[in-house]
């Protein structure tokens, strides 16, 4: 499989404050994918990746392919951003994702 | 929100009783997949389809099957459930292309 690995694995940020969230993934890839899963357990979908640069509202996110990363701003932070943001990658279409183990965020007011 | 509806929400179970969960989806999308999520390991995936009748494993499927008789069902099944499938059970759906849209859960305890 592929290896997906996500930095930091914790972060706590004071309210307003913004972040950068990191995930390298170990081959190529044909598709990433950004959640947000809030302390209910649900799994947001955030961005559809695979490659460039894409923005919404205070978040946005980055995919360098072929230097294998892809990166989560977050900026003005708001304690509703706390959660576990999740980084998903898929070599092939339909196929198989590839979870990293996440980065807790907490934001505190 | 994606429709995809999960049920039971949750359930409690002895261990050697068979189990099925259920995704249910009014997307019309493709592609349906099964994940577990247990700390330490975040989400891993259990069996996806591809179309009706059409299956495959993913990385944990060894004591799960499946089964998709229509586009918008995919059911999850546990043989004989252990212990070790306490977990918390997540279904998912997808076109070829675009995102991925997660259904809100499945808390499955075995004891």
């Amino acid at each position: 499989g592929i290896q997906v690995e996500q930095s930091p694995p914790d972060l706590i940020l004071q309210e307003g404050a913004n972040s950068t969230l990191r995930c390298n993934f170990s081959d190529s890839v044909n598709n990433l994918q950004w959640f947000h899963q809030n302390p209910w357990g649900q799994l947001i979908n955030l961005f559809y990746i695979p490659s460039g640069t894409k923005q919404n509202g205070r978040l946005s996110a980055t995919t360098v392919a072929t230097e294998r990363y892809s990166l989560l701003y977050i900026s003005s932070s708001q304690t509703t951003d706390s959660g576990v943001y999740f980084c998903a990658v898929e070599r092939n279409t339909g196929n198989q994702f590839y979870f990293g183990t996440g980065t807790s965020l907490t934001v505190i007011p | 929100d994606a429709g995809i509806t999960q049920s039971p929400r949750h359930k409690v179970t002895e261990t050697g009783t068979p189990v099925t969960l259920r995704c249910h989806q009014t997307e019309n999308h493709r592609y349906m997949y099964w994940y577990r999520q247990d700390p330490g390991h975040g989400l891993r995936l259990i069996h996806y389809s591809y179309g009706v009748k059409d299956t495959d494993k993913g990385e944990v499927s060894d004591g799960y099957s499946v089964s998709r008789s229509k586009t918008e069902d995919f059911l999850l099944t546990l043989e004989s459930a252990t212990s070790s499938q306490t977990s918390v059970y997540f279904c998912a759906i997808s076109e070829a292309t675009g995102p991925t849209f997660f259904g809100s859960g499945t808390r499955l305890t075995v004891v």
